[in-house]
């Protein structure tokens, strides 16, 4: 298996756009989770799925984020309108419940 | 969410063994005790898990105490490729839409290696 996959790896937009970040979990994982990494607030969980359905989405800052997973082989956060205060590295992870996670290389979001 | 303790920061010599203490004291029972690292400029690796009993992996040892309240991950020998911030996780096995499952990130400890 190729690991988790994001894409993109890197994504400069400017600030009001929407911005879509997309991940490919590991085949016959259940759970997905989206973090956001700064150096101020360290590694966030956003969001997480279990079974394609999100379980906790405390995490989401705002409506401005959201995220889907509308099979069990792809999910997507969209930001809408961007702000330069999201830039971050964005990190999706996937496993199964009694085993440890694995994650993407990450994206690198720049709003400008 | 049931908390761990972690020192903020460790160091140790390149090639000598490595403690990293990890204290859980609300640990509950269907609570794993997971370890990730994250090295400079990378994503979170996965490093180790366990429930009970003491775990071995070719990265690492994981030497679970007997109340389960704390833990420590062992390095057999640091290499400089092991500085990283280390991250000690509990994790609910049940899962489901209990909210078990979750995977929270602390502060973790930094460890330097130094040759």
């Amino acid at each position: 298996d190729a690991g988790v996959i994001q894409s993109p790896r890197h994504e400069v937009t400017e600030m009001g756009q929407e911005v879509t970040l997309r991940c490919k979990p590991i085949s016959g994982h259940d759970y997905l989770f989206w973090y956001r990494q700064t150096m101020m607030r360290g590694l966030e969980l956003l969001i997480y799925f279990n079974n394609n359905v999100p379980i906790d989405d405390s995490g989401m800052p705002e409506d401005r984020f959201s995220a889907k997973m509308p099979n069990a082989s792809f999910s997507t956060l969209k930001i809408q309108p961007s702000e330069p205060r999201d830039s971050a590295v964005y990190f999706c992870a996937s496993s199964l419940v009694r085993a440890g996670a694995f994650f993407g290389q990450g994206t690198r979001l720049t709003v400008v | 969410d049931a908390k761990t303790t972690q020192p903020n920061s460790m160091e140790s010599n390149e090639e000598e063994p490595v403690h990293l203490p990890c204290n859980h004291s609300t640990i509950s029972g269907t609570d794993y005790i997971h370890w990730y690292r994250q090295l400079p400029s990378q994503g979170p690796e996965y490093v180790i898990h366990g429930l009970t009993s003491n775990v071995n992996n070719r990265m690492a040892s994981l030497a679970i105490a007997e109340d389960r309240k704390s833990s420590t991950l062992i390095l057999h020998r640091a290499t400089l490729r092991d500085a990283a911030v280390y991250y000690c996780i509990l994790r609910d096995y049940i899962g489901g839409y209990n909210q078990g499952g979750k995977l929270i990130f602390g502060q973790g400890t930094e460890l330097s290696v130094k040759p």
